[in-house]
Order: C-alpha cells, then sequence, then structure tokens
C-alpha cells in the first residue's frame, strides 16, 4: 500500500460526458502527479501540482483539467469524453520530489 | 528530447531460467532511474530505484539493476524466475531536477513457462 488513494476504482460513462478523478497523496506530501495508461500511448505524464500550484504540464488535452486543493488532495476533471479517453488514470504523490508513490489508479470506460 | 526504450515487447523464459530486461534512455544527464511491475488491471509495484552511487541496485523480489553510464542502459535481471513474475515491467526515468516527472518506456510484457 503506496499510502495514496484514488476514488473512484472503476468508472463508466457515456461520450460526451464530463467526470472527475480524486486523487488523495501520502500525508504531508505537496507535490501530485496524473499519468495515463493507454494502449496506444503507454504511460503518460499528464500534469502535476506542487502545493496547490500547477508546476508542469505533460501531454494534457485541453478538455481534461485538474486542480490542487488546500488539503492537499487533487482532482482531475474530463469533459467532452470521447471513446480514446478510456484508460487506467495514475496519480503519484512525492515529498522529497525524488520518488513517486503510485495510487492504485481509477479505470475509466467511455461507451 | 528525453526518452526510454524497451527494445523488447514481449519476452517468455522457462521458469527457473535467468532473466534480463533492456531498458535505455536518452538524457542530457544522468537521470534518476526506476523499475516497476504491473500485474493484469492492477497499479505500479516499484522493484527498484537508483539516484546515484553504487550502480548495481538491488530490488524487491530478487531483482536487480545495473546503471551503465556509457551505455544509457539500466536494465533489470533476475536470476531464476518464477511463475509468480509473469507481469509487465516498466523502466521510468526523472529529471534529476524541476518538476521530477517520469518518462515510462512502452513495457516489456514477460511470460513464464512452467
Amino acid at each position: 500500500d503506496s499510502g495514496v488513494t484514488q476514488t473512484p476504482k472503476h468508472l463508466i460513462t457515456a461520450t460526451g460526458q464530463r467526470v472527475t478523478l480524486r486523487c488523495s497523496p501520502r500525508s504531508g506530501d505537496l507535490s501530485v502527479y496524473w499519468y495515463q495508461q493507454s494502449l496506444d500511448q503507454g504511460l503518460q505524464f499528464l500534469i502535476q501540482y506542487y502545493n496547490g500550484e500547477e508546476r508542469a504540464k505533460g501531454n494534457i488535452l485541453e478538455r481534461f483539467s485538474a486542480q490542487q486543493f488546500p488539503d492537499l488532495h487533487s482532482e482531475l476533471n474530463l469533459s467532452s469524453l470521447e471513446l480514446g479517453d478510456s484508460a487506467l488514470y495514475f496519480c503519484a504523490s512525492s515529498g522529497d520530489a525524488r520518488e513517486q508513490f503510485f495510487g492504485p489508479g481509477t479505470r475509466l470506460t467511455v461507451l | 528530447a528525453q526518452s526510454v526504450t524497451q527494445p523488447d515487447i514481449h519476452i517468455t523464459v522457462s521458469e527457473g531460467a535467468s532473466l534480463e530486461l533492456r531498458c535505455n534512455y536518452s538524457y542530457g544527464a544522468t537521470p534518476y532511474l526506476f523499475w516497476y511491475v504491473q500485474s493484469p488491471g492492477q497499479g505500479l509495484q516499484l522493484l527498484l530505484k537508483y539516484f546515484s552511487g553504487d550502480t548495481l541496485v538491488q530490488g524487491i523480489k530478487g531483482f536487480e539493476a545495473e546503471f551503465k553510464r556509457s551505455q544509457s542502459s539500466f536494465n533489470l535481471r533476475k536470476p531464476s524466475v518464477h511463475w509468480s513474475d509473469a507481469a509487465e515491467y516498466f523502466c521510468a526515468v526523472a529529471r534529476p531536477s524541476g518538476t521530477y516527472k517520469y518518462i515510462f518506456g512502452t513495457g516489456t510484457r514477460l511470460k513464464v513457462l512452467a
């Protein structure tokens, strides 16, 4: 158990809908990272937050957004969903910045 | 641009045989290096990591990896594979400053024959 929690574990929705994925980092970790794992793109970095502020952006679509709240939990919002957004979404947190601890992931299925 | 290459998409070995999974990276400086394992439908489990120092790193489940700067490689090894090692293995690198975001390789799927 990494200490990072993600909810929900599974999410099934329809095209055009909007969903929110939630991540609670390990106690005390200020950094949160979001990754997407899909069959065609593999594992790729989406976005990083540090203590409430966006720190880095990767291959994140404009339809996707994220934020980190004062209690350090983070949410990834995915809107206007397409079939290709079906993937496993991981959250990771980090304290000393060298090592990231991954949550169990949220599996999103878009029908 | 930084990149990570895992040249072998699939590898099949017999139980008890030795294993080596290859990982090569392209980076401006020596990055932080990681190996993760993912069982079907599961999350990512860290096997081992390299930040600096001794280039031979010991990890969990009997795995080890060797960092070779001259070859830009960080290959994962296990002397005797168990059936439970069947999974997908990912090599990842992170820049040792700045955002520390991970760049993952495409993964190597390991099949173990009884």
